[in-house]
């Protein structure tokens, strides 16, 4: 079976630096994705790991541990533009199936 | 440019009605998906087709049908039979190769019922 938590909802300032964590039970587990959902909007692609690490990618970077059944997403410098919904989602099994967790709401205050 | 539409964006029916929502991509894509999203909810998978004619059921089926008769195109049927229609409803494709298997969204169609 496939199972995904991630918290419901965060707040952070602009400037500062928030992370998201995700944990996952997942048989078959090929890899772990990232999306960034505006409210009404569709999900656009920010990360994908398949090996343990730290992966960064400009402000945004995310890490995963296999072992342990864990990834996070780490936001810095947050902009209030960054006010959206993450979504933690996993691909599993030969077909690839990808499974998405209920997505944690960050708002970015002043 | 390439990218997946949906149609139309939002859609009201009555109960008791089937309603179709399109969904058309131009990215040569083999896999096409059908998520649901309701409030504070992760997406659902409602169907996949990995190729032409050949569709599968996701985790949420019961009250809708699709069709793969075009690569480009799996429009999503919405029957009488879904108890709890209204929702936002995500259309997506992808190349699953090696392990990877990114999903391209389209915009959405926000379906109410009256």
């Amino acid at each position: 079976g496939q199972n995904i938590d991630q918290p419901t909802e965060m707040t952070a300032t602009e400037g500062a630096i928030v992370q998201i964590n995700c944990t996952y039970q997942t048989s078959g587990f090929n890899g772990l994705f990232w999306y960034q959902q505006h409210a009404g909007e569709a999900p656009t692609f920010l990360s994908y790991n398949v090996l343990d690490g730290l992966e960064e990618k400009g402000r945004f970077s995310s890490f995963l541990s296999r072992s342990k059944g864990y990834s996070y997403l780490l936001l810095k410098e947050l902009q209030m533009k960054d006010s959206a919904s993450y979504l933690c989602a996993t691909n599993s099994g030969g077909y690839q199936k990808v499974t998405f967790g209920t997505g944690t709401k960050l708002q970015v205050i002043p | 440019d390439g990218g997946i539409t949906q149609s139309p964006k939002y859609l009201f029916r009555k109960e008791g009605q089937n309603v179709t929502l399109s969904c058309e991509q131009n990215l040569n894509h083999d896999a096409m998906y059908w998520y649901r999203q309701d409030p504070g909810q992760g997406l659902r998978l409602i169907y996949y087709s990995q190729i032409v004619n050949d569709f599968q059921k996701g985790d949420i089926a019961e009250g809708y049908s699709v069709s793969r008769e075009k690569k480009e195109s799996f429009p999503l049927t919405v029957t009488s039979a879904q108890k709890n229609p209204t929702a936002f409803y995500l259309c997506a494709s992808s190349i699953p190769s090696g392990g990877f298997n990114e999903q391209f969204f389209g915009p959405g169609t926000r379906l109410t019922v009256l």
